[in-house]
């Protein structure tokens, strides 16, 4: 079955920029979106459509996706952004979401 | 867009799970999205469960398959989980999702317990 392999961690210092990789077959031939979620509640989609981002997302959230990786940048990041993030596509349509990443803000 | 799960909270083992997720804001009849299921073991990732279409329409994750019916009732603009069998394996909070390429509205969640 088709799978998405995340790092377990991220840690990034207030203000820097923080990259999230979500790897898989020939990824970048889907289309794939990111979550964020946060202790305690529902995921929020912070990109989709690989670059984009619904309305309320900050600028600061962006995203790449291109052969066997899809990736997450968090610029200027902010304490707020401490969360898990989780990739996620579609293979066969079945939905496929990644291992998750806990992203710290030291 | 609202979506709320409802249902019972401690599930026996080899029972069945059923679960409602009631949509508000958007009626599934009009077909533009399908409507799916998403559960999380606590301190675990995010697993897609399936979905369904206004249509009725589905497709599942195929490790649950053999266990798993979503269903649609567009009267009550509702869909629902029915996971067969279960074991402390599905404890887990179950959220609905409303989605496209990707899924922009969740639930709550719902924390179900498999215990006797």
């Amino acid at each position: 079955s088709y799978g998405l392999a995340q790092p377990p961690s991220v840690s990034v210092s207030p203000g820097q920029t923080a990259s999230i990789t979500c790897s898989g077959d020939k990824l970048g031939d889907k289309f794939a979106c990111w979550y964020q979620q946060k202790p305690g509640q529902s995921p929020v989609l912070v990109i989709y459509q690989d670059t984009k981002r619904p309305s309320g997302i900050p600028e600061r959230f962006s995203g790449s996706n291109s052969g066997n990786t899809a990736t997450l940048t968090i610029s200027g990041t902010q304490s707020m952004d401490e969360a898990d993030y989780y990739c996620q596509t579609w293979d066969s349509n079945t939905g496929v979401f990644g291992t998750g990443t806990k992203v710290t803000v030291l | 867009v609202q979506l709320q799960e409802s249902g019972p909270g401690l599930v026996k083992p080899s029972q069945t799970l059923s679960l409602t997720c009631t949509v508000s804001g958007d009626s599934i009849s009009s077909g533009s999205y399908f409507w799916s299921w998403i559960r999380q073991p606590a301190g675990k990732g995010l697993e897609w469960i399936g979905r369904i279409y206004a249509s009725g329409s589905t497709n599942y994750n195929p490790s649950l398959k053999s266990r798993v019916t979503i269903s649609v009732d567009t009267s009550k603009n509702q869909f629902s989980l029915n996971l067969s069998s279960v074991t402390a394996a599905d404890t887990a909070v179950y959220y609905c999702a409303r989605g496209d390429v990707d899924l922009a509205y969740w639930g709550r969640g719902t924390l179900v317990t498999v215990s006797s």
